[in-house]
């Protein structure tokens, strides 16, 4: 079964650059056939997908952060990671990794999160 | 603002039968498959149905899906206590050139 778990190194003061690792086990950032993603929920607000990574080095990100995100893979560590640059309040949330089943557009289908990490709390203070 | 729309809430009885509508557009629904997540309070989301209406092994089959036009909706019958959480639909947006997700709706179990 896949696991994943998010980490990082706590609260974030603005202006900075906050970086969130996933860790996977049970499976392999290089499998070629998962997308590997960071999504992101506002506090009692709804989810906001952020961007994914693919085990080829192909990012995809949301065009409203694409300015201001890195998604990468470390495969000597089966984890993958989220760099965000220029941390506002509107940056705090619970931000999530997961696992996106194949996809394709030119097929119509959407990307599907079968597997998720519990979630990391980012809060931005100065 | 989610270009998807969702009821805020759904209520029911335990037993009966609830469907959960996400409307969207012919950039997004009305072009590609609609998934599905549960999520309880304090807990990640959790996938119930991808590709418009495949359910993940492990989903009962109290859980069912279907999507027509620029709309989906997601049916839970047999309702019970334990589904009480929140509801969200997603897909692909080719004008956003995103992954969305609808705003949510809380089913309650009367």
């Amino acid at each position: 079964q896949t696991q994943l778990h998010e980490s990082g190194p706590g609260p974030v003061k603005p202006s900075q650059t906050l970086a969130l690792t996933c860790r996977v086990s049970g499976d392999f950032v290089t499998n070629g056939i998962y997308y590997w993603s960071w999504i992101r929920q506002h506090p009692a607000k709804g989810l906001e997908w952020i961007g994914y990574v693919f085990f080829s080095g192909i990012t995809v990100y949301n065009p409203s952060l694409q300015s201001r995100v890195t998604i990468s893979t470390d495969t000597s560590k089966n984890q993958f990671s989220l760099r965000m640059t220029s941390v506002t309040a509107a940056d705090m949330g619970i931000y999530y990794c997961a696992r996106s089943l194949p996809y394709g557009a030119r097929v119509g289908r959407a990307p599907a999160y079968d597997s998720w990490g519990p979630g990391t709390l980012v809060t931005v203070s100065s | 603002q989610s270009v998807l729309t969702q009821p805020p809430s759904v209520s029911a009885a335990p037993g009966q039968k609830i469907s959960i509508s996400c409307s969207g557009g012919t950039s997004n629904i009305g072009t590609y498959s609609v998934s599905w997540y549960r999520q309880f309070p304090e807990t990640a989301p959790k996938l119930l149905i991808h590709d418009n209406d495949q359910r993940p092994s492990g989903i009962p089959d109290r859980f069912s899906a279907s999507q027509s036009g620029s709309s989906a909706s997601l049916d839970i019958s047999g309702l019970q206590s334990g589904d009480e959480a929140d509801y969200y639909c997603a897909t692909w947006d080719s004008s956003l050139s995103a992954s969305v997700f609808g705003p949510g709706t809380k089913v309650t179990v009367l």
